[in-house]
């Protein structure tokens, strides 16, 4: 079992609709990232939180730290958020990052 | 500032040759990160620098690979000899420890 799980793999959505992305993990971490792959394979961090909520534009990302789980959000969804998401943890033990495989989104118009 | 900066974008290469990857983080942090993504494994984080100074390199996967910083603006990840399994995106970030990782966009390596 992967340390870090992801879901949905992939995902669809009309343009507008109210997006969820659901990152799970099982070790103690330090901090958890959610960074963004784009079809042209730049990478992009978005968020990093220990604790709580953050908003940026129509992105929101919450973290529950006594149940290991972490959400990502996307209002109002555009053809232009299509991209890979991805989550990562920093081990609290080894100070590492423990990616997830990603989860896929396309929107579609 | 011009963000994580990585030369080259693309890299075909002939197996058995040598091949260096080129770093540039952004100013002022003071940590580095080199990782590998292919579509087995994913992301991967190879080794990272604290201060210059190596501080994690047990996702090295061999002694074929080396990595330097010597100094604050500068970092290399060489390979040599390369193999076709080394073909992958090789990705640098940096951050201000302990903050938010800034990537770079990538080298593309093929190694034929």
């Amino acid at each position: 079992k992967n340390e870090v799980e992801q879901s949905p793999q992939n995902l669809t959505a009309q343009e507008g609709e109210f997006i969820t992305i659901n990152c799970s993990y099982s070790v103690g971490i330090s901090a958890l990232h959610w960074l963004q792959q784009h079809p042209g394979g730049g990478i992009v961090s978005l968020f990093m939180l220990s604790s709580g909520k953050k908003k940026h534009g129509r992105l929101i990302a919450t973290i529950n730290i006594q149940e290991k789980h972490s959400s990502l959000h996307i209002t109002a969804s555009h053809p232009r958020d299509s991209a890979v998401y991805i989550c990562a943890v920093r081990s609290y033990n080894t100070d590492k990052l423990i990616f997830g495989t990603g989860t896929r989104l396309q929107v579609f118009p | 500032d011009a963000g994580v900066i990585q030369s080259p974008r693309h890299e075909v290469t002939e197996m058995g040759q040598e091949v260096t990857l080129r770093c540039k983080p952004i100013s002022g942090h003071n940590s580095l990160f080199w990782y590998r993504q292919t579509m087995m494994r994913g992301l991967e984080l190879l080794i990272y620098f604290n201060n210059n100074v190596p501080i994690d390199d047990s996702g090295m996967p061999e002694d074929r690979f080396s990595a330097k910083m010597p100094n604050a603006s500068f970092s290399t990840l060489k390979i040599q000899p390369s193999e076709p399994r080394d073909s992958a995106v090789y990705f640098c970030a940096s951050s201000l420890e302990p903050g938010q990782a800034f990537f770079g966009q990538g080298t593309r390596l093929t190694v034929v």
